[in-house]
C-alpha cells in the first residue's frame, strides 16, 4: 500500500489564483481530514469527511472541498491569499465501528505552499 | 477535548531514554491519551495510545498516572531518527462524526550524539 500521498510536494501561487491541492489513500479508509499546519502552532483541521459523498468544514474561508469516490479529497483553494501560505496535511483513518474505541490517523507527507 | 501541555523542547544523549512528559489536568474519565510524532518534513506519525493502565509497543511505552492528569512517553533508547515533534492529544472516543485530532505545538526533541 502507498498509504496517503498528497501532490504536489511544493508550490507557488500568486494572490488571487486557485488551486487543487491532491490527496488519495488506498487503505479504504472512510474518513478523510485536511489540518494546516504553520511554524510553532500545530495543526489545524480545515475539512473533513466521513464517507464518499459527504463533506464538512471547520474553517470556512477559502478552501472547497469534493469527496466523489473513497479514495481521493482535493483541497481546492479557490482565490488565494498570502495567509494561505502554510503546509497542507491530507490524513485518513477507519471510520469507528462498534466495540473500537479509538483510531490511528494515518497522515500523508503534505504540500508545502505558498501565496505571493 | 481536555487540553494539553508539553515543554516546547528537550535533548536527549543518542542510546539513553527519552521522557517527554504530558499535562492534561482536565481529563475526563473517557478520554484516551495518544501520543504522535512528526519527523521533519513528513507527516506526524501514530506512536501510542492508552486510558489509564501503562501501554508498550515496539515504539515506546507510555506511563498514565493514577490520577490521569499526567503522562509520559518513554523512548527506551533513543536514536538520531527520534529527533522529531512530538504531539500529546487527549481525546474521547467518538462516533464516525468528528474524528479529528486537535495538534498543538507539541515538544520538539534533540537527540543528540
Amino acid at each position: 500500500n502507498a498509504g496517503v500521498t498528497q501532490t504536489p510536494k511544493f508550490h507557488i501561487l500568486k494572490t488571487g489564483q486557485s488551486m487543487t491541492l491532491q490527496c488519495a489513500q488506498d487503505m479504504n479508509h472512510g474518513y478523510m481530514s485536511w489540518y494546516r499546519q504553520d511554524p510553532g502552532m500545530g495543526l489545524r483541521l480545515i475539512y473533513y469527511s466521513a464517507a464518499a459523498g459527504t463533506t464538512d468544514k471547520e474553517v470556512p474561508n477559502g478552501y472547497n472541498v469534493s469527496r466523489l469516490n473513497t479514495e481521493d479529497f482535493p483541497l481546492r483553494l479557490v482565490s488565494a491569499a498570502p495567509s494561505q501560505t502554510s503546509v497542507y496535511l491530507c490524513a485518513s483513518s477507519y471510520p469507528l465501528a462498534g466495540g473500537l474505541k479509538y483510531n490511528e490517523q494515518f497522515f500523508g507527507p503534505g504540500t508545502r505552499l505558498t501565496v505571493l | 477535548d481536555a487540553k494539553t501541555t508539553q515543554p516546547t523542547s528537550m535533548d536527549c544523549a543518542e542510546g539513553r531514554a527519552a521522557n517527554l512528559p504530558c499535562n492534561h489536568s482536565t481529563i475526563s474519565g473517557n478520554e484516551y491519551v495518544y501520543w504522535y510524532r512528526q519527523i521533519h518534513s513528513q507527516g506526524p506519525q501514530y506512536i501510542i495510545h492508552g486510558l489509564k493502565n501503562n501501554e508498550t509497543n515496539e515504539m515506546a511505552s507510555l506511563i498514565i498516572t493514577e490520577d490521569r492528569k499526567s503522562s509520559t512517553l518513554i523512548l527506551p533508547h533513543a536514536t538520531l531518527r527520534d529527533t522529531a515533534v512530538y504531539y500529546c492529544i487527549v481525546r474521547a472516543y467518538r462516533d464516525n462524526y468528528g474524528q479529528n485530532f486537535v495538534f498543538g505545538p507539541g515538544t520538539r526533541l534533540s537527540v543528540l550524539p
